[in-house]
């Protein structure tokens, strides 16, 4: 099956640095990556849709300004969590689609964010 | 009101047992639907798709009833490696994109 690949899989950090996160598509191109938050005991929430050469599409309450992200390749999408604060403390993962009906989506392994 | 709601569970049975997950979701114009099965701090992985004809995979089977917007999943001879959160998940247009809605999730903790 398809494999997606996340980096770093943890970071812990300080209020007010930037975190940058890297999720790639290893065996296929991804024309749509998703980017995904989940806070414990809940469930994921989508950020935002990225196709490779556009704008990012962000879902409704969620600060483009402050979630910035990439898709510079078919295979590299990055978020950049600017100026991070303990509420962004989250499990953040990234899922890559081959085809432009998205309902099959392969997901990264995740990223842990804590900022103290 | 959540999009797809799921009972949170924990749903605690013995090894073997048969167990019931049940799923409604409030947009009629959903397309696809897909159990997935998430381990604590993992990420999600697709199970099973999810037709309204019924579809079994091993000790999985799931149904949708699209009249009633629901959707179920059925573990049979439940093992140990069976605990994990299972997810509800739906896909559609949304706010001119497609995207998948996930459930909450419900807990099964299956106990020798």
């Amino acid at each position: 099956g398809a494999v997606v690949s996340q980096h770093p899989s943890r970071v812990i950090c300080k209020s007010g640095t930037s975190v940058k996160i890297e999720c790639r598509s290893l065996d296929f191109q991804a024309t749509t990556m998703f980017w995904y938050r989940q806070f414990p005991k809940q469930s994921l929430m989508l950020m935002a849709t990225s196709n490779e050469g556009s704008k990012a599409t962000y879902e409704q309450g969620v600060e483009k300004d402050k979630f910035l992200i990439n898709h510079a390749s078919l295979t590299l999408s990055t978020l950049t969590v600017t100026s991070a604060h303990p509420e962004d403390s989250s499990f953040y993962i990234c899922s890559a689609s081959g085809d432009y009906n998205t309902d099959t989506q392969y997901f990264g392994p995740g990223t842990r964010l804590t900022v103290l | 009101r959540k999009e797809v709601e799921q009972d949170p569970g924990p749903f605690n049975v013995p090894e073997g047992a048969t167990v019931a997950f049940n799923c409604t979701y409030s947009n009629s114009a959903s397309q696809s639907f897909f159990w997935y099965r998430q381990d604590c701090r993992k990420e999600p992985k697709l199970l099973m798709s999810v037709y309204s004809s019924g579809n079994e995979d091993g000790r999985f089977t799931a149904q949708l009833n699209r009249a009633s917007q629901y959707i179920s999943l059925l573990i049979r001879d439940s093992k140990l490696s069976d605990s994990a959160t299972y997810l509800c998940v739906v896909h559609g247009f949304r706010d001119s994109s497609y995207k998948l809605i996930f459930g909450s999730g419900t807990r099964l903790l299956v106990r020798p």
